[in-house]
């Protein structure tokens, strides 16, 4: 099976601008987690989805969004690019029921 | 709230060495504690999952211990190799909203 898959690897935007990221989980997973890795802070969790809904949410204000969709792809946005969103953002999948999460390679966002 | 703390922050051994990684974690009611590798710039690979029911995991040279009495749990490297050299993270589900915590991570370099 394929792994999960995350698009664009790397993107530079500037302040105020704003990002979507994609997210294809490994065949069959329908759940989704979003993180964001940053120096300072280490790995946050920002969202989780399954079957189209939002399950969990993390400690991020409303700037980051995400969705996913009937075949389980996510996406998540972020508007108002500030400098500090500057980060890797990691998605992970998952098999309903399980623990274990499969991640993905990442997106490096870089916010000038 | 959850924190999870991984000490040593950094670590270089040489080649062969057997090493152990440690994670604490401050709410002791958790179901299952999960290793993780991360090479730079790269996502995470699962290495270990223990459930709560669980003192033990191994997996090669890799063995997880956790003890949730102490809110402790080790991993064990035995004859480390260069190829072992990567940050290694330890997760926790908290309680309330969030899918996972993450520990701070141990940056370990394995030396020819």
């Amino acid at each position: 099976k394929a792994g999960v898959t995350q698009t664009p690897r790397y993107l530079i935007k500037t302040r105020g601008q704003q990002v979507t990221l994609s997210c294809s989980p490994i065949s069959g997973h329908r759940s989704v987690s979003w993180y964001q890795q940053t120096p300072g802070q280490g790995l946050q969790f920002l969202f989780e989805y399954f079957s189209e809904t939002q399950r969990n949410k993390g400690n991020f204000p409303g700037r980051f969004s995400g969705r996913q969709f009937s075949n389980s792809r996510s996406e998540m946005n972020v508007s108002t690019l500030e400098l500090g969103d500057s980060a890797l953002y990691l998605c992970a999948s998952s098999l309903e029921g399980s623990e274990t999460q499969y991640f993905g390679p990442g997106t490096r966002l870089l916010v000038l | 709230k959850q924190e999870v703390t991984q000490i040593p922050a950094a670590l270089s051994v040489p080649e062969g060495e057997n090493l152990v990684l440690n994670c604490s974690f401050t709410d002791s009611a958790i179901y299952n504690l999960q290793w993780f590798r991360q090479d730079p710039g790269k996502g995470l690979t699962s290495l270990l999952l223990i459930q709560s029911s669980q003192r033990e995991q191994t997996s090669g040279r890799l063995n997880a211990s956790l003890d949730k009495s102490s809110g402790r749990s080790t991993l064990y490297i035995a004859a480390s190799q260069p190829g072992d050299s990567a940050t290694y993270l330890c997760a926790v589900p908290p309680g309330g909203y969030q899918k996972v915590t993450f520990g701070t991570g141990t940056k370990l370099q394995v030396i020819p």
